[in-house]
């Protein structure tokens, strides 16, 4: 079955606590993205990658890093979270169609609800 | 820059009524736009799209169509079930030098009651 995964589903955590929240996906997808979800903000993307070792910010990366060693995964790195990081985190995959005249479907995972205390 | 606004919820509704989810977008050029569904406890799905102006997409009993020159993408549907309870987002792909994210607009949760 083509799907997104990510691990944990949920989380409590304390401020200060490293943790990596996986993304991983089964379609062969170059492109990856993390988004977080607030009330009454919608979605927002924090990072994304167009594919391995090419990664970049999306609109509120601070307090995040990424890396896309393999195509496959595209883990979410809080090296020490703070309570503002508290939301629910999804990840995302597609093909890559490039340009600015294509865009291809996005497959999201079930999302993370993360909690820092 | 490039935005999407969505009517602000929660959207109430009696099964079998008539919904619309009005949404408006600003943005250079002119690309695909999307409504995702996201129903409880879960991720977003793709519910239907639209690639070009005066395009109608469709899928499950919803419709929108992508007006141009109102730039708006409403949500409709003649017959909503309880089944159809969920939160619905518009959205459209922006990004410099090409297409890197889709813009969400804020959700709208509607909640249908038989």
């Amino acid at each position: 079955e083509a799907q997104v995964t990510q691990n944990p589903r949920y989380l409590i955590t304390v401020t200060g606590k490293k943790l990596t929240v996986t993304c991983s996906q089964n379609m062969n997808h170059e492109y990856m993205s993390w988004y977080r979800q607030d009330p009454g903000l919608g979605l927002r993307q924090i990072y994304y990658s167009m594919n391995v070792e090419v990664t970049d910010k999306g609109d509120v990366p601070e307090g995040y890093k990424v890396s896309r060693k393999e195509k496959r995964n595209f883990p979410l790195i809080l090296e020490s979270p703070s309570p503002n990081q508290t939301s629910l985190y999804f990840c995302a995959s597609s093909l890559w169609g490039g340009g600015t005249s294509k865009w291809n479907e996005q497959f999201f995972g079930p999302g993370t609800r993360l909690t820092v205390l | 820059g490039d935005s999407v606004t969505q009517m602000e919820g929660p959207v109430t509704l009696s099964e079998e009524a008539f919904l619309t989810i009005n949404c408006t977008y600003t943005a250079t050029g002119y690309p695909s736009l999307f409504w995702y569904v996201q129903y409880p406890g879960e991720g977003l799905q793709l519910l239907l799209k639209a690639t070009k102006a005066d395009d109608k997409g469709s899928n499950k009993g919803f419709e929108a169509t992508y007006r141009k020159e109102t730039t708006s993408f409403h949500l409709e549907k003649g017959s909503v079930q309880v089944s159809d309870s969920a939160v619905y987002f518009c959205a459209l792909p922006s990004g410099s030098g090409g297409y890197n994210k889709l813009i969400f607009g804020a959700g709208t949760r509607l909640a249908v009651h038989p």
